[in-house]
C-alpha cells in the first residue's frame, strides 16, 4: 500500500512554456501533499505543502506565481512551471501523507524537467 | 535555525560487512524521525522511523537508534548488500504551529557497497 505515483517521468521543454506535473495517492486519500526539488547530488528541498480543497503554503523564496499547485482532491495534485527557464531544472519530488500528526510521508518516482 | 545534517557524506563498505550512517539534528523538540534510502534518478523510499519516546527500533537488517542527549540518530545496515548502495537520508518530521507538519532532510550520505 501506499503508492504514489508522478506523471511523467522526465519532460523536456522549450523556456518560456508551462509544464504541468501530475501527483497521485494511488491506494489512499492524501489530505496533505508535499512538492519538493532536488538538485544533482543535493538533498530534497520543500517547495510548498498542499492540502486539498486550499491553497498551498509556500517556503520562503519559492515564488507561487512560479510554480502553480492545485489539490483538487484527495488524490491528485499537480505542480505546474510557469514559464520555465534553464535553471528551473530540476528532480522534482512529490510526497503524500494521509491524514494525522506525524504521519509517514510516502514519496513518489519523481519527475525530471529539463528546459532547453 | 533548525537542521538535520550528516557526519558522512560517502561511506564504503564491503560487501556482507554492517554499515552505520550518522545523523545529527539540532531541533531538540523534534519527536519523529524517519530514515530514507534514494536510488540514483528514483524518489526517496521509506526504511525505517523511530518515535521520540524510543531509542531502538529494528526492522528486516536496518536498526535506527536514537540518542536524544546528544542529538543524534543512526542507522545500522547488517551484512550490506550491493542492493543497498544509494543515497541515504535521515528526516525530521514535526508539527509545527496549526498542525503544519513539515519534514526537514539531512545532506545525505551516499553509501557505495565494495563486492
Amino acid at each position: 500500500g501506499a503508492v504514489v505515483s508522478q506523471h511523467p517521468s522526465r519532460v523536456i521543454c522549450k523556456s518560456g512554456t508551462s509544464v504541468k506535473i501530475e501527483c497521485r495517492s494511488l491506494d489512499f486519500q492524501a489530505t496533505t501533499m508535499f512538492w519538493y526539488r532536488q538538485f544533482p547530488k543535493q538533498s530534497l528541498m520543500l517547495m510548498a505543502t498542499s492540502n486539498e480543497g486550499s491553497k498551498a503554503t509556500y517556503e520562503q523564496g519559492v515564488e507561487k506565481d512560479k510554480f502553480l499547485i492545485n489539490h483538487a482532491s484527495l488524490t491528485l495534485s499537480t505542480l505546474t512551471v510557469t514559464s520555465a527557464h534553464p535553471e528551473d531544472s530540476s528532480f522534482y519530488i512529490c510526497s503524500a501523507l494521509s491524514g494525522g500528526a506525524l504521519d509517514t510521508q510516502y514519496f513518489g518516482p519523481g519527475t525530471r524537467l529539463t528546459v532547453l | 535555525g533548525e537542521s538535520v545534517g550528516l557526519h558522512l557524506p560517502t561511506l564504503s563498505v564491503q560487501e556482507g560487512d554492517n554499515s552505520i550512517i550518522n545523523c545529527a539534528y539540532s531541533n531538540s523538540a523534534s519527536d519523529y524521525f524517519i530514515w530514507y534510502k534514494q536510488e540514483s534518478g528514483k524518489g526517496p523510499q521509506f526504511i525505517i522511523d523511530i518515535r521520540s519516546n524510543m531509542d531502538k527500533r529494528q526492522g528486516q537488517r536496518v536498526t535506527v537508534l536514537l540518542n536524544k542527549t546528544v542529538k543524534h540518530l543512526s542507522l545500522q545496515i547488517a551484512a550490506t548488500q550491493p542492493g543497498d548502495s544509494a543515497v541515504y537520508f535521515c528526516a525530521e518530521n514535526g508539527v509545527l504551529g496549526g498542525g503544519y507538519q513539515k519534514v526537514t532532510f539531512g545532506t545525505g550520505t551516499k553509501l557505495q557497497v565494495i563486492p
